[in-house]
């Protein structure tokens, strides 16, 4: 079974629609992450979560919003659709820094969505 | 200004062969480095990491280099086998580990 699962995998939508990606993991991660994937940018975070009443914008948070509505539940929300939405979205989790070790994050499989 | 650089988008290399993917960060202030790998309809996987304290880690046929001075690292493997065919992110954090900043992922195939 995934540890981090995403839902849906592959999303239509038209502008101007309310789109909600949803992300939940079964890891006991404290810290949860919203990136989009674009051809030649690589992964920008959109918004973060170190625990469940702590949410952070990240580079590219104009357009989103989040909820943290449990430790293993992070959802990412598209209020008003647009085309240049349309990417590759990753939910990831972490565990809080412990000195000596680095803060590795496991990554769900990804929600493409396609916005017309 | 993309902080993390990967000049090649994409790599070919022959079974048996090293393969040699490269990045370059700008921000000085950058202390761990991590490689993930991706496979196509997955999400990326931690492959390796360095931190600044150190120029070099290993595991198994993967190593990494790190050059603070150039602000350059680069992922060796050896020897490369089919299964490594993907996208390789180079990712980097100024907090140890906190948030990361990632490259925009190099596509190496290794050829049979």
């Amino acid at each position: 079974d995934a540890d981090v699962t995403q839902t849906p995998r592959n999303r239509i939508t038209k502008t101007g629609k309310r789109i909600m990606l949803e992300c939940s993991q079964t890891k006991g991660h404290d810290r949860m992450y919203w990136y989009r994937q674009d051809p030649g940018l690589g992964l920008r975070l959109i918004y973060y979560s170190f625990d469940v009443k702590d949410i952070n914008k990240g580079e590219i948070s104009d357009g989103y919003s989040v909820s943290r509505q449990a430790q293993a539940k992070f959802s990412l929300s598209l209020e008003s659709a647009i085309p240049n939405q349309t990417a590759l979205y990753f939910c990831a989790t972490s565990s809080s820094l412990t000195s000596g070790t680095y803060n590795e994050q496991f990554f769900g499989p990804g929600t493409r969505l396609t916005v017309l | 200004d993309q902080q993390v650089k990967q000049n090649s988008p994409s790599l070919s290399v022959q079974e048996g062969r090293i393969s040699i993917l490269n990045c370059d960060y700008t921000n000085s202030m950058f202390d761990y480095f991590l490689w993930y790998k991706k496979y196509p309809a997955e999400g990326p996987t931690f492959l390796i990491s360095i931190s600044s304290i150190k120029d070099k880690n290993e595991d198994g046929r993967f190593t990494v280099f790190l050059n603070k001075s150039a602000k350059h690292l680069s992922l060796h493997i050896v020897p490369s086998q089919p299964g490594d065919s993907a996208v390789y992110f180079c990712a980097a954090s100024a907090t140890y580990g906190q948030n990361f900043v990632f490259g925009p992922g190099t596509r190496l195939s290794v050829l049979p």
